[in-house]
């Protein structure tokens, strides 16, 4: 079955210093696979996705991620933090397999990210 | 502006009063789902709709019922609500292809006494 691993529910990093969160996907076929954010009291925000055209993904606000089919892994980063960047993150991947079984997005379970001044 | 419309966005009400929750789309998007986030599960899809007059259950359905009347609606009811529906509850759509991401409307925290 499709799943995602979040490592580290909670990451917190110092004000201009590299933001990496990880993400480990699970498929059996070829993924489609999506970054949200989720600032407090609002819906999630697509931060950018991979969906099989270039591997590095550049998205908004400064985010990219890499998809390393070999290491079923699918990373954001972002070179210098900011403070507007505190929101908890979310991975999210979808396939043919999913799509049907209700075109359902398999979420990880989120990581919260602080940055501290 | 392209955007997902919940209401309320909060409410708080008792057990058993029957509610709705409205959804609203501008995007023409085809496909249409309702998610509810719960501490440490995560998000778990509850209805979802490949276009109108097309609903299925998701993976938690039990006491929720929707409608898909019009292309741009997908209300989300629950006719008796119980304390195991207080929840965050998200409504999606997208343009209807596995490799299109949904997009999210800002969400409606439900607690239900």
């Amino acid at each position: 079955a499709q799943s995602v691993t979040q490592l580290g529910s909670h990451v917190s990093v110092s004000e201009g210093a590299l933001v990496l969160l990880r993400c480990n996907y699970s498929s059996s076929v070829p993924p489609y696979l999506f970054w949200y954010v989720q600032y407090p009291n609002q819906g999630l925000q697509l931060l950018l996705k991979y969906t099989s055209a270039a591997t590095l993904v550049k998205g908004i606000n400064g985010f990219e991620a890499e998809f390393k089919k070999s290491e079923t892994s699918f990373h954001l980063t972002k070179p210098s933090a900011h403070m507007s960047d505190a929101a908890e993150y979310f991975c999210a991947v979808s396939d043919l397999i999913s799509w049907n079984q209700g075109g359902k997005l398999i979420f990880g379970q989120g990581t919260e990210l602080s940055v501290k001044p | 502006e392209a955007q997902v419309t919940q209401n309320p966005r909060y409410l708080i009400t008792v057990t058993g009063k029957k509610l709705t929750v409205t959804c609203s789309q501008n995007m023409n998007h085809e496909y249409m789902s309702w998610y509810r986030q719960d501490p440490g599960l995560g998000l778990r899809q509850i209805y979802y709709s490949m276009n109108v007059e097309v609903t299925d259950k998701g993976d938690v359905p039990e006491g929720y019922k929707v409608s898909r009347k019009e292309k741009r609606n997908f209300p989300l009811i629950l006719e008796s609500p119980s304390p195991n529906q207080t929840s965050l509850y998200f409504c999606a759509s997208s343009l209807g292809r596995v490799d299109q991401p949904q997009h999210f409307g800002d969400g409606t925290r439900l607690s239900i006494l």
